[in-house]
């Protein structure tokens, strides 16, 4: 069976520092992989997305992620954190395998992160 | 565009008694899917439907049932509500099950 794993449940940064979580996964060949956000009280929303190609992505509000195969991970990284970014971050996996395996995600555990001014 | 709706937002139940938990969507998707978040462990997934009038298990089924009403409905149902099941709802929708998946606000539900 598949599995994400967060290593980190929560980490503090000051605005403006750089930023990287990091998610690996268990596969038996490259799955779909997801990073989603949820801010306090909210639902869930797409940050990027990797499904083949270019095995850096770029996503919304200035993060990206990067698919390394021969690790198994897909780390998530910002450049200089706002204090807008403290939220829980979700790494998903779905199987790369068609038909009605299509879209039945795998979570990780989340990461918490603070962000400090 | 409301996007992906649930009703109700919080609820409190007492062992045994029976709820549902309503979803709607209004982008037209074909993919509707129900999750459990609980501390620690992420989002699981309960049932999906790929499409209306069908449906099928996710991770954790046990002690649920769903309903693809219509294309827009997909409703979860405890028939006999269980501690073990207070946890935080989730809706979600998606073209098809490929494409990004869109989620609801959230159901809180407390089970005493």
């Amino acid at each position: 069976a598949q599995s994400v794993t967060q290593p980190d449940i929560h980490i503090t940064v000051s605005e403006g520092a750089s930023l990287e979580l990091r998610c690996n996964y268990s596969y038996g060949a490259t799955p779909y992989l997801f990073w989603y956000v949820q801010s306090p009280g909210q639902g869930l929303q797409l940050l990027l997305k990797y499904f083949s190609g270019d095995t850096l992505v770029q996503g919304i509000k200035g993060f990206e992620a990067e698919f390394k195969r021969s690790q198994s991970s897909f780390n998530l990284r910002k450049p200089s954190v706002h204090w807008s970014d403290a939220a829980e971050y979700f790494c998903a996996v779905a199987p790369n395998a068609g038909g009605t395996s299509y879209g039945k995600l795998t979570f990780g555990q989340g990461t918490i992160l603070t962000v400090h001014p | 565009n409301a996007g992906v709706t649930q009703t109700p937002k919080f609820q409190v139940l007492k062992t045994g008694q029976s709820m549902t938990l309503q979803c709607a969507q209004d982008m037209n998707h074909n993919s509707m899917y129900w999750y459990r978040q609980d501390p620690g462990m992420g989002l699981r997934l309960i049932y999906y439907s790929a499409s209306e009038g069908t449906t099928d298990k996710g991770e954790v089924p046990n002690g649920y049932n769903v309903s693809r009403l219509n294309k827009r409905e997909f409703s979860l149902r405890l028939e006999s509500a269980a501690p073990s099941q207070t946890s935080v709802y989730f809706c979600a929708s998606s073209p098809t099950g490929l494409e990004t998946q869109y989620f609801g606000p959230g159901t809180r539900l407390l089970v005493l």
